[in-house]
Formats: structure tokens, C-alpha cells, sequence
């Protein structure tokens, strides 16, 4: 069954360190991955996401992503972390059974300190 | 911008309680979903619909109902509330068939006492 990973439930770094977050999915074809970010007490907000061509993806805040089909990961990266980027971080990959679904990741919860 | 609307941020609810749960989207949007957020657990899709008075399950649609009456608004329906449906839930939309990016609201957290 296609699946999403995030291999890191919490992570916490200083600030101004640099960060990755870690994603792997299953599935057969070329996927469409999205990274949301939830922060405390609200919604889900998109970071960035990846449907085709260039393999580095530019997204809001500071964030990009790298898909890498060899290693089926597409992991989130910022050169520079901010107090406010302290979130809760959901990779998802659109359904191959239904494009209507996502199906998203367990979630990784980024502390960061002063 | 696109808003999608949760009509309540809060709710607490007793046990064998009908619940409704009101979503409304301002950008005529096609797709709308009911996701369950739990910790460790991630989200996971309740139904969703992709027409006016259609829906389609999701992963775990025991327990819930949903309706669709009008194009802007999805509504979840707990039809007698159990304890172990306490969790934060999350209304979405995206424009159309087939993938593009989902919209989601605040969210409302549901405690069932």
C-alpha cells in the first residue's frame, strides 16, 4: 500500500542552525509530494510542493525540498531556522488509486531554541 | 486568498450526542474533505466530495456521515458521539479533479465526555 514516512517524530535544533526534515513515500509512478506546516492551534499551511521537472522545489519561508527518486525521499531543508519556524511539519503524497486523496505523513514536531 | 471556514474552534459534546461539524469555502472549489488529526497518527481522510450532494469514503468513515447540499459548504455529521471520537478535525478544499493544492481551515477540536 502507498504510504508516507517521517522517520523523525520531534526534532529540536538552535536557532539559526540549519534544518532537514526527513520524507519517504511508496509509489510506483512519479508522485506529487506536498510539505505542509501546522503551527500551534491551526490549520495546515502549504510549504511547497513537487509535480514535475526541476527536482528542487523553492517554497515559502525560507523552505525548500529535494525529490529524489533513487532513494524515494523528498526532503525539507532551510539554510537558517527561525523561532517562529517552531511547527509541526506534514510531508503527503497525492494518491496513485485516487488523485483526489492525499495521504500524509505522521508528522515531525520542530522545537527550536534561542 | 481562499479561506476555508471551520464554524467552530471548539466543541465539547457528551456521549450519543448527533454532532455537526460546518465547513464553508469561498472560492468554489469542487473538492471538499474531512480529515481526523491524531497524535502519532498524522491525518487521516474521514469522506470527501467532489460534487454537490456526492461523497466518497475515506480511510476511517465508520462512525461519520457527511452531506453536501450546496457547493461551499461540507458538513461532518457524528451521528451518536463515542469518546474515542475526541480528536482535532480538519476541513480542506482544492479546486477541482484530479491533484492540485488542498486549502484547510483551523481546524476544530472535539472532546466527547
Amino acid at each position: 500500500a502507498q504510504s508516507v514516512t517521517q522517520p523523525d517524530i520531534h526534532i529540536t535544533v538552535s536557532e539559526g542552525a540549519s534544518l532537514e526534515l526527513r520524507c519517504n513515500y511508496s509509489y510506483g509512478a512519479t508522485p506529487y509530494l506536498f510539505w505542509y506546516v501546522q503551527s500551534p492551534g491551526q490549520g495546515l499551511q502549504l510549504l511547497l510542493k513537487y509535480f514535475s521537472g526541476d527536482t528542487l522545489v523553492q517554497g515559502i519561508k525560507g523552505f525548500e525540498a529535494e525529490f529524489k527518486r533513487s532513494q524515494s525521499s523528498f526532503n525539507l531543508r532551510k539554510p537558517s531556522v527561525h523561532w517562529s519556524d517552531a511547527a509541526e511539519y506534514f510531508c503527503a503524497v497525492v494518491s496513485s488509486y485516487n488523485t483526489d486523496k492525499l495521504i500524509f505523513g505522521t508528522g515531525t514536531r520542530l522545537q527550536v531554541f534561542p | 486568498d481562499v479561506k476555508v471556514t471551520q464554524s467552530s474552534r471548539y466543541l465539547v459534546k457528551r456521549t450519543g450526542e448527533k454532532v455537526f461539524l460546518e465547513c464553508v469555502q469561498d472560492m468554489d472549489h469542487e473538492n471538499m474533505f474531512w480529515y481526523r488529526q491524531d497524535p502519532g497518527l498524522g491525518l487521516r481522510l474521514i469522506y470527501f466530495s467532489y460534487d454537490v450532494k456526492m461523497k466518497e469514503k475515506g480511510d476511517i468513515p465508520e462512525g461519520y456521515s457527511v452531506s453536501r447540499e450546496k457547493k461551499e459548504r461540507f458538513s461532518l455529521i457524528l451521528e451518536s458521539a463515542s469518546t474515542n471520537q475526541t480528536s482535532m478535525y480538519l476541513c480542506a478544499s482544492s479546486p477541482r479533479r484530479g491533484w492540485t493544492e488542498a486549502f484547510f481551515g483551523q481546524g476544530t477540536r472535539l472532546t466527547v465526555v
